[in-house]
């Protein structure tokens, strides 16, 4: 596509439940960030792939998060039991190189609401 | 460790003015310097970088300049339109890798 697409745009979990956001990055795109933007803050490093594998996940919260990029295209962020502070915006970037000096395509994010 | 401040917003100006937003960061080696801006209901869209020190990034009217000196890189725009109303983020990819670290975001809003 055209750009990176992420879905759904909005997600209302209750407390407890599992949740499982998608993004499709730019087609041809080898690398593929995650990043979670909390409310008034900027965005914070998650998770990173090259194709299929996911080469950093430092940035993963807790072990209730985890991602997953099976055929290295498609990525999908699971959120197992999810808590109050998980409520964030989740950002998807992709770039056609390893993106050191040349910049990232942003998703327009999914914004995760636990209740 | 790694860090970039940001001037809170939200900045609020009359088209035509000059814009100002300041960044400074502190990091070790020598990061590549970012500016991404955020539309409402978009992604970010990377708006300029610069690579090494003395480097000027500039698009669509606006300028960065990468001053190791004083560790710095101020947005700034000569004369803003209401179309410039966004977030400015702020970012440096730390020496080597891939990951950013973003400051917290500075809201313009140009008035007609």
């Amino acid at each position: 596509g055209a750009g990176v697409s992420q879905s759904p745009r909005y997600k209302v979990a209750k407390r407890g439940q599992d949740v499982a956001l998608r993004c499709d990055p730019i087609s041809g795109h080898v690398s593929l960030f995650w990043y979670q933007q909390a409310l008034g803050q900027g965005p914070e490093f998650l998770t990173y792939f090259q194709n299929e594998a996911q080469l950093d996940k430092s940035g993963l919260p807790s072990d209730r998060f985890f991602a997953e990029r099976p055929e290295g295209s498609v990525s999908t962020l699971k959120i197992q039991r999810t808590q109050q502070e998980d409520s964030a915006v989740y950002l998807c970037a992709s770039s056609s190189r390893q993106g050191r000096n040349y910049g990232y395509t942003f998703g327009s994010g999914t914004r995760l609401t636990v209740v | 460790g790694n860090s970039v401040t940001q001037m809170e917003g939200p900045v609020t100006l009359s088209e035509e003015a000059f814009l100002t937003i300041n960044c400074t960061y502190t990091a070790t080696g020598y990061p590549s310097l970012f500016w991404y801006v955020q539309y409402p209901g978009e992604g970010l869209q990377l708006l300029l970088k610069a690579t090494k020190a003395d480097d000027k990034g500039s698009n669509k009217g606006f300028e960065a300049t990468y001053r190791k000196e004083t560790t710095s890189f101020h947005l700034e725009k000569g004369s803003v339109q209401v179309s410039d109303s966004a977030v400015y983020f702020c970012a440096l990819d730390t020496s080597g890798t891939y990951k950013y670290i973003f400051g917290t975001g500075t809201r313009l809003k140009v008035l007609a």
